[in-house]
């Protein structure tokens, strides 16, 4: 299975605002509600910052929203930290006889 | 607090086999979902395992019928028992807790191993 398409990288200064995509198919992105989102700092566990789509988890930032139109889901980060700078992935549930959930192939962030 | 460390990771020679571990705290793994992904050099993460409260497995097709989930319950950890092994499994693999709700996301995760399949 293939994976979901994001860019490979983005970039932004520090307060600014930006959005990375998700584009995936009408077996996954376009039929289920099920898109989530992780942060992974290299070296580090991978941390849920939006699931269903567009909901936070207790104690994630606001500054993180998620959305989604058609086959592409977007995750918007507001008023860039150093912080942000990492590594994001989407992923959503997919169409299966089985369990299964796709990912993508992740996008470099860089707080320039 | 929710933890998961992974343990098991190492070199290992085309063919042969590898057991990775789980070590889980905060919560029990018999009420939860829980599952393996991993990630290759410069490659994107990739659900390859999972095993439900219900003791119900499922696996990628990269992985099926080589790679075998399980859980202790009196140790509070899974593990993923890898045979036949391939330069292609050489990634870094993560345990991850799957939400109690939708199961559809994975809510927790560990900091990885890596398993690295070489001669």
């Amino acid at each position: 299975q293939s994976a979901l398409t994001q860019p490979a990288s983005v970039s932004g200064s520090p307060g600014q605002s930006i959005t990375i995509s998700c584009t995936g198919s009408s077996s996954d992105i376009g039929v289920y509600n099920y898109v989530s989102w992780y942060q992974h700092h290299p070296g580090k566990a991978p941390k849920l910052i939006i699931y269903d789509v567009n909901k936070r988890p207790s104690g994630v930032s606001d500054r993180f929203s998620g959305s989604k139109y058609g086959n592409t889901a977007s995750l918007t980060i507001s008023g860039l930290q150093a912080e942000d700078e990492a590594n994001y992935y989407c992923s959503s549930y997919t169409t299966s006889n089985t369990f299964a959930v796709r990912f993508g192939g992740g996008t470099k962030l860089t707080v320039l | 607090e929710v933890q998961l460390v992974e343990s098991g990771g190492g070199l290992i020679q085309p063919g042969g086999s590898l057991r990775l571990s789980c070590a889980a705290s905060g919560f029990t793994v018999s009420s939860n979902h829980m599952g393996w992904a991993r990630q290759a050099p410069g490659k994107g993460l990739e659900w390859i395992s999972l095993i439900n409260y219900g003791g119900s497995t499922y696996s990628a097709q990269s992985v099926k019928g080589r790679f075998t989930i399980s859980r202790d319950n009196s140790k509070n950890t899974v593990s993923l028992q890898m045979n036949s092994l391939r330069a292609e499994d050489t990634a870094v693999y993560y345990c991850a807790r799957l939400d109690s709700s939708s199961a559809t996301y994975f809510d927790y995760w560990g900091q990885g191993t890596l398993v690295t399949v070489s001669s």
